[in-house]
């Protein structure tokens, strides 16, 4: 089975905090996503990567950064924390890039900031 | 941008009835995929449906597609009280540039199933 594991189920983070955010796939997937997760907003994407150090941004990338420095390993940014990105954030990955394959995530990181 | 728009919002039927959740979206798509979400859990896969076909099974799932009007259902037979989640669509453009690994989820329909 396919396992995405995001570091922590649960943070809470104060205001101008730098904040890391860690997911783990153990497939050999070379797709990896990182979403947050609102109500009434649905899933958005914030950073994919294709391979590693390759990223691109997704739809709401503004306040965040990613790193991919292994293949296993795509790490999830807040440079400074506000309270706007109190959120749910889902880690995903999959198989080839350039392949529609269906994506795996990770239990997902509750975030609050306060 | 939204891509799929999921309908109804929110369902609630009892244990036993089928459930239907239909989805439309915008512009050409290479395939449509319905994930299911558990109370605050990650997503998981149920079925991936290509644009060339129009009807797909899994168990109790049965996905439908109409290129032609831009919508898919996605119908669970015989429905359980462990099928009470979020369910999303979610589709990869067919001119997405390249990026056609990327998918645009819905917003997700609640369906509750009662004992």
């Amino acid at each position: 089975d396919v396992k995405v594991t995001q570091s922590s189920r649960y943070l809470v983070k104060r205001t101008g905090e730098k904040v890391f955010l860690e997911c783990v796939q153990d497939m050999d997937h070379e797709n990896m996503f990182w979403y947050r997760q609102d109500p009434g907003l649905g899933l958005r994407l914030i950073y994919f990567s294709y391979d590693v150090k390759m990223k691109e941004k997704g739809d709401i990338p503004e306040g965040y950064s990613v790193s991919r420095e292994k293949k296993e390993r795509f790490s999830l940014i807040l440079e400074s924390a506000s309270t706007n990105q109190t959120s749910m954030y889902l880690c995903a990955s999959s198989l080839l890039a350039g392949v529609p394959y269906e994506q795996y995530f990770g239990p997902g990181t509750r975030l609050t900031v306060t | 941008s939204q891509q799929g728009e999921e309908d109804p919002q929110a369902l609630s039927i009892q244990e036993g009835e089928n459930a239907t959740m239909n989805c439309s979206y915008k512009t050409s798509i290479n395939n449509l995929q319905w994930y299911r979400q558990n109370s605050g859990r990650g997503l998981v896969h149920l079925i991936l449906i290509r644009s060339n076909e129009r009807e797909k099974h899994s168990g109790r799932l049965r996905v439908t597609l109409d290129t032609s009007k831009k919508s898919s259902s996605l119908l669970i037979t015989a429905s359980r009280a462990a099928d009470t989640a979020s369910y999303f669509c979610a589709t990869d453009l067919s001119d997405s540039g390249g990026s056609n690994y990327k998918l645009t989820f819905g917003k997700g329909t609640l369906l509750t199933v009662n004992p």
